[in-house]
């Protein structure tokens, strides 16, 4: 099994700064075809997840520009550029390379200093 | 517009079977390349996905969950539904279920207590 390990655990960050988030795994997540398949997602407060990056790099349709992956092989970050006060919820790294099979990091919390 | 929606009892007594159905709008399962999954998650900790399926009927389960877990479709409902079989109060979860990874239902809490 895949273990997706998140770090750091929780976050509190000054609006208008930055922020990063690590995420590693056990296995290379680059499959066969050539697509690498980790994601992130957001939770905020009391909603369900919602996808902020796909295979990477690729920001999902309305994320800001702000957010932004890389990585490849079993090393990835996500980066936001500015922190703004929406932001804050658990954010958290997932693979999908044995498709359509996930496994999920810790989660980490983000909060508004 | 997409959107999915779980629905099913909130209280579930141990050893009994929980069953939910999410009733999709805005997308035809039939004739939809996505995969269609579950995923729940217990109050307070992370996310596990606890399995998939395509509009065939084609099914994909979490190894850990298998032995007790059925996902099947309704296509002339455009539904898909989870089974969990013999459940214990370690299943109490807000259940999700969710297209492919990017549009996901607002989930149900689902509580195992007699």
């Amino acid at each position: 099994d895949i273990v997706m390990t998140q770090t750091p655990l929780s976050l509190s960050v000054t609006p208008g700064q930055p922020a990063s988030i690590s995420c590693k795994s056990s296995q290379s997540l680059l499959h066969s075809n050539g697509r690498t398949y980790l994601y992130w997602h957001l939770q905020k407060p009391g909603q369900p997840p919602q996808l902020l990056i796909y295979e990477v790099f690729n920001r999902f349709s309305g994320v800001p520009d702000r957010f932004s992956g890389s990585g490849s092989g079993t090393d990835f970050t996500l980066k936001i550029s500015r922190v703004e006060a929406e932001d804050v919820g658990v954010y958290y790294c997932m693979q999908s390379v044995q498709l359509p099979q996930g496994t999920f990091g810790q989660g980490t919390k983000v909060e508004i200093k | 517009q997409l959107h999915l929606q779980e629905s099913g009892p909130g209280l579930v007594k141990p050893s009994e079977t929980l069953s939910l159905t999410c009733t999709v709008s805005g997308d035809s399962i039939s004739s939809s390349t996505y995969y269609w999954g579950w995923i729940r998650q217990p109050p307070g900790e992370g996310l596990e996905w606890i399995g998939s399926i395509l509009y065939n009927g084609r099914t994909y389960y979490n190894p850990s969950l298998k032995s007790r877990v059925t996902i099947s479709v309704d296509t002339s409902k455009n539904q898909f539904s989870l089974k969990l079989s013999s459940v214990t109060a370690a299943d109490t979860s807000v259940y999700f279920c969710a297209r492919g990874w990017g549009a996901w239902g607002q989930g149900t809490l689902v509580t195992v207590s007699s």
